[in-house]
């Protein structure tokens, strides 16, 4: 049973655009992790958020924790077909990481 | 090997057929966790290993699942009398304790038709 949810499941945008990918849930989360995940690989991490309200900048991807640690956002500007892949969200939970439902990102030229 | 791992990348068995999956991690992580990620979904937690314990199997999902550390580095999933439902790409991952980088290998693809 997945903990965290994430929203939109499906997103397919033309380049330069700009996107927001969410991550919710319930619980509450010591630290926030982002993956990507591209076709034939194990997720890759991105960014690791631990104060609730810390944001954090990554070139063009913006990632940012709720204040009370049980959610985060990922804002993606002026997206690039090379942003293409599955985005993950993770939380923290006693030594293991509970992952997001996923967001499938199609970036098109 | 620099990275995580995993054996072998591809496996197609039949049901009811038993099926072991190896994971090599990263040398020196003494955590290695195991993952099941089915087509289009997030990965969902299997098992822990710190060292050669097995501190948390609540993931695995029936007793036909065990998972093994023996020597502390080596892990194999083995997965007894397949079902079509076990399909899916299986990640190992591994970490230095308390670290907050895993770092995944790139899975094993099971298909059982």
């Amino acid at each position: 049973t997945q903990l965290l949810e994430q929203s939109p499941q499906f997103l397919s945008i033309q380049e330069g655009e700009n996107l927001t990918v969410y991550c919710n849930s319930s619980s509450v989360f010591s630290s926030l992790q982002w993956y990507r995940q591209e076709p034939g690989e194990g997720p890759v991490l991105l960014v690791t958020v631990v104060t609730g309200g810390e944001v954090k900048k990554l070139k063009r991807l913006t990632f940012q924790f709720g204040d009370a640690r049980k959610d985060s956002s990922l804002h993606i500007t002026a997206a690039q077909p090379g942003d293409t892949g599955l985005y993950l969200c993770a939380g923290e939970n006693t030594d293991k990481l509970i992952f997001g439902t996923g967001t499938r990102l199609q970036v098109f030229p | 090997g620099a990275g995580v791992s995993q054996s072998p990348r591809y496996k197609v068995a039949k049901r009811g057929q038993d099926v072991a999956l190896r994971c090599d991690p990263i040398s020196g992580h003494v955590s290695l966790f195991w993952y099941q990620q089915a087509l289009g979904q997030g990965p969902e937690f299997l098992t822990y290993f710190q060292n050669e314990a097995q501190l948390d199997k609540s993931g695995l999902p029936s007793d036909r699942f065990f998972a093994e550390r023996p020597e502390g580095s080596v892990s194999t999933l083995k997965i007894q009398r397949t079902q079509q439902e076990d399909s899916a790409v299986y990640l190992c991952a591994s970490s230095f304790p308390g670290g907050n980088t895993i770092y995944f290998g790139e899975g094993s693809w099971l298909t059982v038709v």
